[in-house]
Parts: structure tokens; C-alpha cells; sequence
């Protein structure tokens, strides 16, 4: 079985910029999370999509945001990108909101200059 | 705040030893924990999940629980170098929301 993918893996963009990731999850996985990891912060969690709705959202400003699309895959948008969302982002998948295990995808590197 | 917390290391043990991580939380209401083992430039990989009170088993992996003190950890008999990651500890509220600590980086030694 397939695991979870993201595009694209490595991206550089400049501030004020926009990006958007992608994140298609493991076959039969309809809850998607997002996450950003920095060496300063850790692994922090952004969102969790179910069913095309947001479940849950974490402590992030408004210019992060997402969407889950009806075959489960997922895009996070960040609008006016500041040099501080340089991170790894990393989307895991799970059956369902309540099931306890996730699985990560390799994640994409966003560097912002 | 819901907190994860760990010892940050480096740890460093011999090839062959044993290598104990340790995990605690802030919230009571904790439900699910689990460990994830991370090399360098790559994402985390689940390699142990623990819900009750008491030891997990899996190969050499063993997991401990215990909620009255707020209390995971993690055993890996007979390290190996290909041991050597981050190991980050996972706790999950009943809301769903998934906190992790900073992780620990340990180094086996050949």
C-alpha cells in the first residue's frame, strides 16, 4: 500500500509570496493533519481535515490554510510568507479523526527568503 | 497548556546496551502515546503506540505508561548505530489534538 505523498518536496519562495502544498493520503486514510517543524518549535500541529471540514486547528495566525478535497487529499496555503515560515511541512493521514495512529508523509521543505 | 516534555540529550549509549527515553505530560486527560523515531532529513515514522497502564512489547522496543505519574517511556534493547535519531514522544487528547515534546536525540555508539 502506497504511504502518504507530498508535492513538492523542496520549495523556495520569497517574502509576501504565496504557496500552496499538496498531500494525497494513504489509500482508505480520510483524515488528513498538517504540522510544521522547526528546529526551534518543534513539531507543532496546524490542522486536521475530516470529510472535507476542519476538525481542529492549532495555534497558527490566519495566514495558514487548507482545504481536504472529496477523494481525501489535502492542500495547506500560506499567504504573505514571512522569513519565519521556513519549516518543514508534514502532513500525516489516519482512517478517522478518533483513530489513535498517524502516519507521515516525507514532508516539504519550504524555504522562504 | 497541554505540554510534552523530554529530555532534549544527546544520549549517548555502546552498541549492544540499552537506551531509555523518557516522556512526561501535562494533561491528565491524555489518552493515547506514542513514540516516533526520526532521522535526520527525514519525517517521523510511528514505531510504538501504548494506551494502558503497563509495558509494550515489540521486538526491541518496549513501551511504558504510567498515567498517575504522567509517565511514558521508551526501551530499546541491544542499541544498534542504525538507532541513532530523534525519538519523539506523542501524546493525544481526548479532542484529537496531538502534541509532541522536542524530542531526544540518541547516538549508539559502535
Amino acid at each position: 500500500k502506497a504511504g502518504v505523498t507530498q508535492t513538492p518536496r523542496y520549495l523556495i519562495k520569497t517574502r509576501g509570496q504565496q504557496v500552496t502544498l499538496s498531500c494525497s493520503p494513504i489509500s482508505g486514510h480520510r483524515s488528513v493533519s498538517w504540522y510544521q517543524q522547526t528546529p526551534g518549535q518543534g513539531l507543532q500541529f496546524l490542522f486536521e481535515y475530516f470529510s472535507e471540514t476542519q476538525r481542529n486547528k492549532g495555534n497558527f495566525p490566519g495566514r495558514f490554510s487548507g482545504r481536504q478535497f472529496s477523494n481525501s487529499r489535502s492542500e495547506m496555503n500560506v499567504s504573505t510568507l514571512e522569513l519565519g515560515d521556513s519549516a518543514l511541512y508534514l502532513c500525516a493521514s489516519s482512517l478517522a479523526p478518533g483513530d489513535r495512529e498517524q502516519y507521515f508523509g516525507p514532508g516539504t521543505r519550504l524555504t522562504v527568503t | 497548556q497541554k505540554e510534552v516534555e523530554q529530555n532534549s540529550g544527546p544520549l549517548s549509549v555502546p552498541e549492544g546496551a540499552i537506551a531509555s527515553l523518557n516522556c512526561t505530560y501535562s494533561d491528565r486527560g491524555s489518552q493515547s502515546f506514542f513514540w516516533y523515531r526520526q532521522y535526520s532529513g527525514k519525517s517521523p515514522e510511528l514505531i510504538m503506540s501504548i494506551y494502558s497502564n503497563g509495558d509494550k512489547e515489540d521486538g526491541r522496543f518496549t513501551a511504558q505508561l504510567n498515567k498517575a505519574s504522567q509517565y511514558v517511556s521508551l526501551l530499546i534493547r541491544d542499541s544498534q548505530p542504525s538507532d541513532s535519531a530523534t525519538y519523539l514522544c506523542a501524546v493525544k487528547y481526548n479532542n484529537n489534538d496531538m502534541r509532541f515534546g522536542a524530542g531526544t536525540r540518541l547516538t549508539v555508539k559502535p
